[in-house]
């Protein structure tokens, strides 16, 4: 089973920014955080990770607070192409550890 | 540089086939990971390869396999296909198990 709990879904307007909540209060320590996307029909597509600094890439922010049971996902201004199921996942980076995907929030970006 | 492969990316096969789908991961990844995908049961972990062992296994019956060969290439297989195995296949590939994984854009399987 997923060890993360995201809203089902979440609107955002056009060129405003998206927060994506996650919350993984059971996360040990040695869990990364990672955020993947999807796109209708295409396979997922990794956004970012942290363990517990905040990180910043060119796609998105990932806030994850001090006692590292939560996070949020940002992208600072939402465009219509970041439509999209966001799914966010803890995991072990280590040997045979794999990634289990949970259902995710469905992040509909309106114009 | 190039993304994670798989081929074909569309098949229908019937019931009692059996079924081949290939993976080339991007260049110097040695860790091959493959999903199931259908709208039911969300994303399901299959198999992981790395330098040609299966280092990890999902909850799926003996009917899946995969092997990996000695360029880092992928393959699994279906065997008897049943109705319910319709699903996206996907692979994903990442340098080593601390690293993130990358995805194809899967192969979609339907059974007749």
């Amino acid at each position: 089973d997923a060890k993360t709990t995201q809203p089902p879904s979440m609107d955002c307007a056009e060129g405003r920014a998206a927060n994506l909540p996650c919350n993984h209060s059971t996360i040990s320590g040695n869990e990364y955080v990672y955020w993947y996307r999807q796109i209708h029909s295409q396979g997922p597509q990794y956004i970012i990770h942290g363990l517990k600094n905040n990180e910043t890439n060119e796609m998105a922010s990932l806030i994850i607070t001090e006692d590292r049971k939560s996070s949020t996902l940002i992208l600072p201004h939402a465009t219509l192409r970041d439509t999209a199921v966001y799914y966010c996942i803890v995991r072990v980076a280590d040997y045979g550890q794999n990634f289990v995907f949970g259902p995710g929030t469905r992040l509909s970006v309106l114009p | 540089k190039a993304g994670v492969t798989q081929t074909p990316r569309y098949l229908i096969k019937t019931r009692g086939q059996q079924v081949t789908l290939s993976c080339s991961p991007i260049s110097g990844h040695r860790s091959v990971s493959w999903y199931q995908q259908t709208p039911g049961q969300g994303l399901q972990f299959l198999f992981e390869y790395f330098s040609e062992t299966q280092r990890n296994k999902g909850n799926f019956p003996g009917r899946f396999s995969g092997r990996q060969f000695s360029n880092s290439r992928s393959e699994m297989n279906v065997s008897t296909l049943e109705l319910g195995d319709s699903a996206l296949y996907l692979c994903a590939s990442s340098f080593n198990s601390n690293q993130p994984q990358h995805f194809g854009d899967g192969t979609r399987l339907s059974i007749l």
